[in-house]
């Protein structure tokens, strides 16, 4: 699998804050870049995708992807408590495969 | 919008016995699934990618004499751990896609396997 490497966390931020989620990916074939939200014990949930370079906003999601410097990130605003999670970037490559990041945790303090 | 079904959502058994799970596409067809394992605080590790009417392939390092992967319609793959031991006790996922670079991939439920 191609590496993908997420920021450590966990993430603490206040409610109402921005949350940035960071990732890189070591493959310059990688077409499309997704992040997922998991839920403790729950399977992962599809937020977003981008595979275009610039920024994609969906409500207050917003992922952001720089190609030429192998980057993608999501920036989380006016977090809820409810944003409390794990979230895992995934690269999609020529080989039909996602590869996933360790994943970043979030936690939104109420 | 895919939903990916997976059964079951939960299983017990005891070590040396079989155990299957099945995923099922419920309104795509999925000529490609893939299986999943996460342990945890672990991120996802594919452990293979199954294809419809043909053998699944596996992930470096991953046992397909233990992991019998059967994909034999366009709407459901199996995953089968045979003489399952204490250390497969995972969370196993799968995944398919009715346009990835639309829609990007759908996750079953997945199911909690533990092994006794």
């Amino acid at each position: 699998q191609k590496e993908v490497e997420q920021n450590s966390g966990p993430l603490s931020v206040p409610e109402g804050a921005i949350a940035s989620l960071n990732c890189t990916y070591s493959d310059r074939g990688s077409q499309s870049f997704f992040w997922y939200r998991q839920y403790s014990g729950k399977s992962p949930e599809l937020i977003m995708f981008i595979y275009s370079n610039g920024d994609k906003e969906d409500g207050r999601f917003t992922a952001q992807l720089n190609k030429a410097s192998q980057y993608v990130s999501l920036l989380i605003r006016d977090s809820q408590p409810s944003d409390s999670a794990t979230y895992l970037c995934a690269v999609w490559s020529n080989d039909y495969k996602l590869s996933f990041g360790a994943g970043t945790t979030v936690t939104v303090r109420a | 919008g895919a939903v990916v079904s997976q059964h079951p959502s939960w299983v017990i058994c005891k070590s040396g016995t079989s155990v299957k799970i099945e995923c099922r596409s419920l309104d795509f067809q999925a000529t490609t699934m893939f299986w999943y394992r996460q342990f945890p605080k672990q991120s996802l590790m594919l452990m293979a990618t199954s294809n419809e009417g043909s053998k699944a392939t596996y992930e470096q390092g991953v046992e397909k004499d233990k992991f019998l992967i059967n994909h034999a319609s366009l709407t459901l793959s199996t995953l089968t751990v045979t003489s399952a031991h204490p250390e497969d006790s995972s969370f196993y996922i799968c995944s398919a896609s009715q346009d990835v670079t639309n829609y990007g991939y759908t996750f079953g439920s997945g199911t909690r396997l533990t092994v006794v």
